[in-house]
């Protein structure tokens, strides 16, 4: 247990639903960043939250949205499922910006979109 | 725009000997370089780090090396194991932003 929890493991929908990816970091970590590795493709950061405020934004798109809430676990929301947001999706977290502890990352979230 | 470069999707490598897992890196700003490893269902693990300072960093039977005037970095492990059949990412980044990873080189390692 690495002590990041993500819920749930597995998900299906339908195209055009929207899901909630949940994150709870591992105790005293401040920042929690969400990765989608689809098919073939590496780890891409998608965004970081720290303490609360949105602190970095990579390559998501504007169907998706995150929040980090007071007690620090965050939520990713995806609307408006296509097929090819079928992937796993990670969420990790770090007592600061990063630093060189690296990120403990949770067990991760298989969307499956039919 | 890829930053972080795994060329190699898989290697395979007999019990005992050593592997070799390489990675190269295209921002010279990067000056953290981190090594992950991933079991199938499993998130992502942190194995091992190097610091733009240094050019090898060792830590029981995995040891990384980084040549910056190459901008590249590889993962020696030492004598391999079954149980070190996993993903491999290399990571990076600059100061505090959120790290970029490779698209992960898969090791099997065959008794």
């Amino acid at each position: 247990d690495s002590g990041v929890t993500q819920t749930p493991k597995h998900l299906i929908t339908a195209t055009g639903q929207r899901v909630t990816l949940r994150c709870s970091p591992r105790s005293g970590d401040l920042s929690v960043y969400w990765y989608q590795q689809s098919l073939d493709q590496g780890l891409q950061f998608l965004i970081q939250y720290y303490n609360g405020e949105e602190r970095a934004k990579g390559n998501i798109l504007e169907r998706f949205s995150a929040q980090q809430f007071p007690d620090l676990h965050s939520e990713l929301n995806l609307s408006s499922l296509e097929l090819g947001d079928s992937a796993l999706y990670f969420c990790a977290s770090s007592v600061l910006g990063q630093g060189n502890g690296g990120y403990t990352f949770g067990s991760g979230t298989r969307l499956t979109v039919v | 725009d890829q930053q972080v470069k795994q060329n190699s999707p898989s290697l395979s490598v007999q019990e005992g000997r050593i592997s070799i897992l390489n990675c190269d890196y295209t921002n010279s700003m990067f000056d953290y370089f981190l090594w992950y490893k991933k079991y199938p269902a499993e998130g992502p693990t942190f194995l091992i780090s190097i610091s733009s300072i240094k050019d090898k960093n060792e830590d029981g039977r995995f040891t990384v090396f980084l040549n910056k005037s190459a901008k590249h970095l590889s993962l020696h492990i030492v004598p391999s194991q079954p149980g070190d059949s996993a993903v491999y990412f290399c990571a990076s980044n600059s100061g505090n932003t959120p790290l970029v990873f490779g698209k992960g080189t898969r090791l099997s390692v065959i008794a």
